[in-house]
């Protein structure tokens, strides 16, 4: 168990809905990162929060969102949902953001299927 | 952008045998590189990580190389089990002050035959 926590496990919906991911990170951690598990592209980095500011971008939509809230939990908000959003979604936490050599610990994931 | 690649995409090994998978890197600014198994049905889990001012790390039957000038490095597993049976995935870190995202190989699964 690394102590990330991520909700819900499975989410099923149709496409043209939204849906909201959400990740506790490790006690202790400022950093939290979601990541795209698909069998196509692979593990795939989307972005980074820092103390709740956003820190790095990867190849996220525009379709989607996140945040990072006081109490540092993050939430991934997927719009305007497309078969091929379906997928798994990690997060994973980090004590630091800017060193380049910090520790990611990932979550179990949310798979999402997409109808 | 940083792109990672990474051979073989599939292993089979006996039972007792070693296991090597080997990465390349294409950025010389990566300074941090972990390696994460994956079972089924979980998240990638941390075994081991080398950083870029280390060449070699060993961890009981891990072990990870790092080659900087040809920017390539490898994970030997000995003495194989069972329970090694999984996807394994390398990554890359680059030294950024913005941000500290990891680009990932596209995964080996490995096969211990008992």
């Amino acid at each position: 168990d690394s102590g990330v926590t991520q909700t819900p496990k499975h989410l099923i919906t149709a496409t043209g809905q939204r849906v909201t991911l959400r990740c506790s990170p490790r006690s202790g951690d400022l950093s939290v990162y979601w990541y795209q598990q698909s069998l196509d592209q692979g593990l795939q980095f989307l972005i980074q929060y820092y103390n709740g500011e956003e820190r790095a971008k990867g190849n996220i939509l525009e379709r989607f969102s996140a945040q990072q809230f006081p109490d540092l939990h993050s939430e991934l908000n997927l719009s305007s949902l497309e078969l091929g959003d379906s997928a798994l979604y990690f997060c994973a936490s980090s004590v630091e953001a800017t060193r380049g050599t910090d520790t990611q610990y990932f979550g179990p994931g949310t798979r999402l299927t997409v109808l | 952008g940083e792109n990672v690649e990474q051979h073989p995409s599939t292993l089979s090994v006996q039972e007792g045998d070693s296991a090597v998978i080997k990465c390349t890197y294409s950025d010389s600014a990566s300074n941090y590189f972990p390696w994460y198994k994956q079972e089924l049905g979980k998240g990638p889990q941390l075994i081991i990580d080398i950083r870029s001012n280390v060449g070699e790390k060993k961890d009981q039957r891990i072990a990870v190389t790092l080659n900087k000038t040809a920017k390539h490095f490898s994970l030997h597993i000995t003495e194989t089990q069972p329970e090694d049976s999984a996807v394994y995935f390398c990554a890359a870190s680059i030294r950024r002050a913005a941000g500290n995202k990891l680009t990932f190989g596209g995964g080996t699964r490995v096969l211990v035959k008992p």
